[in-house]
This record gives C-alpha cells, structure tokens and sequence, in this order.
C-alpha cells in the first residue's frame, strides 16, 4: 500500500461513453499527477496539480479532462475516447510539484482502461 | 529533445548480480530516480541520486555520473522477487519527471 488509491481497477468503455477514473491520496501531500503507461513506452506526463491549482499540461487532447477538488482527490473525465488511449493511467502524489529535487513520486495502482 | 535510454530486457540469474544501465539528455539536472514496478501492480521508489557516486541501500546499490550523463542501479543477490519492471527517470531544470521507458529484469532459477 503506498497511500495512494485508485478506481477502478479497470475500465472498458466504448469511444461514445463517458467515464472518470478517480484517486485519493492519504499523505498529506501537496501535488498530485496523472499519468498515461503504454507498452514498451517511457511514463507520459499528463497534467500535475499543486495546491489543487493546474501547473502542467502536456499538450493533452480535449477529451481528457482532470478535476481536483481538493488536495486529497483527483479526478480525469473522459470522453468519446479513441482505442489508441487504452493503456494503463496512473496517479501519483507527492509532497510538492516545484523546485523540490528529491520530490518522491507515490503511486497509485492504476486504472487499466481499455477503449472498444 | 530530452531522453532517457535504459535496456528494454535483461535476464539474470537467483542469487547472481545485475546491473542496469541508464543514461540521459536532459534539459538540466535536477536528480535522478530509480523505481520498481512489478507487473500489474504501481512503481515504487528505490532511489535518488544527485551527486556523482555510489549510493548503497541493502542489496540494491545507485551510481550516478553527472558528466556522462550515466547512471546504473545494481541488485545484489538476486531473488525470484526482484524480477520486475526497472524504470529510470531524471528531474528536468523545472524539476519535472522525464521518465525512461524501463527496463524489464527476468530472474531464472
């Protein structure tokens, strides 16, 4: 257990639904990330939240759409998804986003989300 | 552009020793991290490097070279366990993430 949930486990969804992944931490940290894990390929970083406000978007399309509420949760809407964004999402905290070097990502276990 | 390298795919023996490589381009340096990922479940930390040198932590040893641009972990005593995914990531000037694609490690018996 790293402190760091995530629901659901797995997702199937076809491209003309609507769904939102969820996550909680239970650190009492400060910045929390979503992240996209394909096969064979480097961790995406797609969007990361510090103190609830939005620092970082990586060029994400539209159809992906985080929400944080609060410092402990984080939400990422979807919808009309194509199949090329099946994959693993993950999220993470950690205690801060910025000018923090040994800035400890904690993660959850990942939504895996496969797009019909 | 920025870029992390590290093998895709290593096998090693129970009980033997491993060293996975990693090297880096990136736009500053702010630190580089090691994490552990077993299959389906989330990466984990194991390490941070800074500073150029060896870092020691049980049967799992950091090495950073700065001015090349290298770095590896090393596992020690290998167990059945520690088959896994190993992933790489480097701290940018704006101390975000940059994240190699990882390195899967098969322990045979």
């Amino acid at each position: 257990e790293t402190g760091v949930t995530q629901t659901p486990r797995h997702l199937v969804m076809g491209m003309t639904n609507k769904k939102s992944l969820k996550c909680e931490q239970h650190l009492g940290h400060n910045a929390m990330y979503w992240y996209k894990q394909s096969a064979k390929k480097p961790l995406e970083l797609m969007f990361v939240y510090s103190l609830e406000e939005r620092v970082e978007n990586n060029s994400v399309p539209s159809r992906f759409s985080p929400e944080c509420p609060n410092s402990s949760h984080l939400f990422l809407h979807l919808h009309t998804l194509q199949p090329e964004d099946s994959a693993l999402y993950l999220c993470a905290s950690s205690q801060d986003s910025t000018e923090v070097a040994h800035n400890e990502q904690f993660f959850g276990p990942g939504t895996r989300l496969t797009v019909l | 552009g920025q870029n992390i390298d590290q093998p895709t795919e290593m096998t090693a023996t129970e009980g033997a020793i491993v060293q996975i490589n990693c090297t880096y381009q990136t736009s500053g340096f702010n630190g580089l991290f090691w994490y552990q990922q077993h299959a389906g479940e989330a990466p984990t930390f194991l390490s941070y490097n800074v500073l150029d040198g060896l870092e020691e932590k049980g049967r799992f040893s950091s090495f950073l070279s700065r001015s090349k641009g290298y770095s590896y972990l090393l596992l020690k005593e290998l167990q059945m366990k520690d088959s896994a995914s190993y992933l790489c990531a480097v701290a940018d000037s704006n101390y975000q993430l940059i994240w190699g694609a990882g390195t899967k490690l098969i322990i045979k018996p």
